[in-house]
């Protein structure tokens, strides 16, 4: 298997339940990100994570957590959700997180998530 | 803080036409341009970037361009096909940050 793989594709929760969305990369990339893409808004940079320590955080709420347990692997766990969390959550990696202008995104399929 | 604009939020052309779609940043400072294309609830693919130093990438049917001083992108889409129905959307990368600020995406249909 290549690329970003992003699984499960669909996912159904309650407010009450606690569910992980989990991503792999295929790539020999350092450097995972979590984005959210709400409907009619922009792409949204959660987290970043560079060689499994996380260096980005932007200012998400805690019902969200993230996990790199190595460089290959991200999750993201989450439990009492809103109904507004709803939204598409799209994983991606590249080379390295830093400052390249060259440096591409590669991202997954995306998790379809909605919260009840 | 850099925003990123697309206009129009929606395109429908006929199949063969030659078109272009539009971005817009706030904040010259970038280091590249990057634009992707999204099908219907999956995830992005790159399509080109180009970096602050560079005026144009070119690949296939596709031509972007970046004028920093004015702060605009173009996508120019050549002789397009039903096949290039999708979204685009365009992100630039701060200077300095580790983040691409994305546009909203134009939504494009190529007629039959």
């Amino acid at each position: 298997e290549t690329g970003v793989t992003q699984t499960p594709r669909h996912l159904v929760m309650g407010m009450t339940n606690k569910k992980s969305l989990k991503c792999e990369q295929h790539l020999g990339h350092n450097a995972m990100y979590w984005y959210k893409q709400s409907a009619k808004k922009p792409l949204e940079l959660m987290f970043v994570y560079s060689l499994e320590e996380r260096v980005e955080n932007n200012s998400v709420p805690s019902r969200f957590s993230p996990e790199c347990p190595n460089s290959s692997h991200l999750f993201l766990h989450l439990h009492t959700l809103q109904p507004e969390d709803s939204a598409l959550y799209l994983c991606a990696s590249s080379q390295d997180p830093g400052i390249s202008a060259n440096e591409k995104l590669f991202f997954g399929s995306g998790t379809q998530l909605s919260v009840l | 803080k850099q925003e990123v604009t697309q206009i129009p939020a929606a395109l429908s052309v006929p199949e063969g036409e030659n078109l272009v779609l539009n971005c817009s940043f706030t904040d010259s400072a970038i280091y590249n341009l990057q634009w992707f294309r999204q099908d219907p609830g999956k995830g992005l693919t790159s399509l080109l970037l180009i970096q602050s130093s560079q005026r144009e990438q070119t690949s296939g049917r596709l031509n972007a361009s970046l004028d920093k001083s004015s702060g605009r992108s173009t996508l120019y889409i050549a002789a397009s096909q039903p096949g290039d129905s999708a979204t685009y959307l365009c992100a630039a990368k701060i200077q300095g940050a580790q983040k691409l600020v994305f546009g909203q995406g134009t939504r494009l249909t190529i007629n039959p």
